[in-house]
């Protein structure tokens, strides 16, 4: 069974910080994405990574896969309230999708 | 386009009971996932069908846990008799058959419903 470890598990900072959130696993994976989830909502796909050392931006989050593709990191840059979330990892292989278990993060005004 | 659809959104049973939750997944997607989700962590998959077949079903709790996806569209998961543990949100998503490049086959991204809250007392 492969793991996801994610980190940290909760996170709250100030509006316009900057904050990194990573995605660990020994395994070595397919693809990696990554999902916000919002109260009462599923998962949104954010962005689906491929190829190791990859970097994909959307807006104000960079993500970058692993050169290993074991591994991966979500940047946000001056974070806004629209920010919190539940953001999920998820790593693709044999076994389909595994989920870490995810970071809270809260984006106070 | 259409998302996923579950019903219902809330249910509230006593142990024992039991319970079923629907999916309606977007037109056109051949896999179907149920993901249970306790409070404060990632979802955990319980079952994958591929058209109507199952894929993966190692970590469905067989003894009472029941899904089935007739016609290979609409999916119902069942439990019978819940347990105090089960109290989740189950999650259903869906998929487009996975993707080949860079030399792999890689998953293609899962549109997830809203899902549906259980709570067992």
């Amino acid at each position: 069974t492969q793991l996801l470890e994610q980190s940290p598990q909760f996170l709250s900072i100030q509006e316009g910080e900057n904050l990194t959130v990573y995605c660990n696993s020994s395994s070595v994976f397919s693809s990696l994405q990554w999902y916000r989830q919002e109260p009462g909502e599923g998962p949104v796909l954010l962005v689906t990574v491929v190829t190791g050392g990859e970097v994909k931006k959307l807006k104000r989050l960079t993500f970058q896969f692993g050169d290993a593709r074991k591994d991966s990191s979500l940047h946000i840059t001056a974070a806004q309230p629209g920010d919190t979330g539940l953001y999920l990892c998820a790593g693709g292989g044999a076994d389909g999708l595994t989920f870490g278990k995810g970071t809270h993060l809260i984006i106070q005004p | 386009e259409a998302g996923v659809a579950q019903s219902p959104r809330y249910k509230i049973i006593e142990k024992r009971q039991s319970v079923a939750f629907w999916c309606n997944p977007i037109s056109g997607h051949a896999t179907l996932y149920w993901y249970q989700q306790i409070l404060g962590q990632g979802p955990k998959l319980l079952i994958q069908f591929q058209n109507n077949g199952v894929v993966d079903d190692s970590q469905l709790p067989k003894d009472r846990f029941s899904a089935e996806r007739l016609k290979g569209v609409d999916s119902t998961l069942k439990i019978q008799p819940a347990k105090l543990e089960d109290s989740a949100v189950y999650l259903c998503a869906s998929s487009l058959a996975p993707r080949t490049g860079y030399g792999r086959s890689y998953n293609s991204p899962l549109h997830f419903g809203n899902g549906t809250r259980l709570t067992v007392t």
